[in-house]
């Protein structure tokens, strides 16, 4: 079964510019989760998606990030304008659905993407 | 007030060295704890849930087990591919289905 896929492993921009990455969920899951984890943190949940709608963007900075996820399937996060606060690795996380109330299941990590903004 | 702490923070052990890690927190209405296992570069792998108290689980070397307030992973024997971060989360009834994570212990086995 393959995993959570991400793109790029890697990005390095200047603070005040863009930047856009990419999750593809494993294949039948429907909640999907962006985190931010900075050096020597654990991850923190940014936003949580059931199929193509939010379920929590509580902790989401909603000024400079936003996220979608088109047809319920990949996900896109954004950055606009990066702050060097920023520079941290992106995880993207899913699990199975789950029925309201439940939560029971595991979630799946991706690789990530290494932000450094310099 | 950090809602999960794991302690210690960084942990060296010489191979076959058994030790626990362990992780406390103090969210109400647990609904599941988690052990995740991070490598340098990689996201976190899943490793263990522990639903209610009294609860063990065992995968090779590792054994975990959750108290109404803590759990703790036991690590026998230990080998050098066992050096990692281990991360601990919760998912409570106020989360959403959301994880709150620990900040880890980083463990270093030597040879």
């Amino acid at each position: 079964e393959a995993g959570v896929a991400q793109s790029p492993r890697y990005k390095i921009i200047e603070k005040r510019q863009s930047v856009a990455f990419w999750c593809n969920p494993i294949s039948g899951h429907a909640t999907l989760y962006w985190y931010q984890q900075i050096l020597g943190q654990g991850p923190k949940l940014l936003i949580q998606f059931q199929n193509n709608g939010v379920v929590d963007d509580s902790q989401l900075p909603k000024d400079r990030f936003s996220a979608e996820r088109l047809k319920g399937v990949d996900s896109t996060l954004k950055i606009q304008p990066a702050k060097l606060e920023d520079s941290a690795v992106y995880l993207c996380a899913s699990s199975p659905h789950e029925e309201s109330g439940r939560w029971h299941y595991e979630q799946y990590f991706g690789p990530g993407t290494r932000l450094t903004v310099t | 007030e950090d809602q999960v702490t794991q302690s210690p923070e960084a942990l060296r052990l010489q191979e076959g060295e058994s030790s626990s890690l362990n992780c406390s927190y103090t969210v109400s209405g647990l609904r599941g704890l988690f052990w995740y296992r991070q490598d340098p570069g990689k996201g976190p792998e899943f490793l263990f849930t522990l639903y209610s108290a009294g609860e063990e689980k065992e995968k090779e070397r590792l054994k975990a087990t959750l108290t109404k307030k803590e759990s703790f992973l036991h690590i026998t024997a230990p080998k050098p591919e066992d050096s990692a971060t281990y991360l601990c989360a919760v998912r409570y009834g106020g989360s959403q289905g959301n994880l709150i994570f620990g900040k880890g212990t980083k463990l270093s086995v030597k040879p």
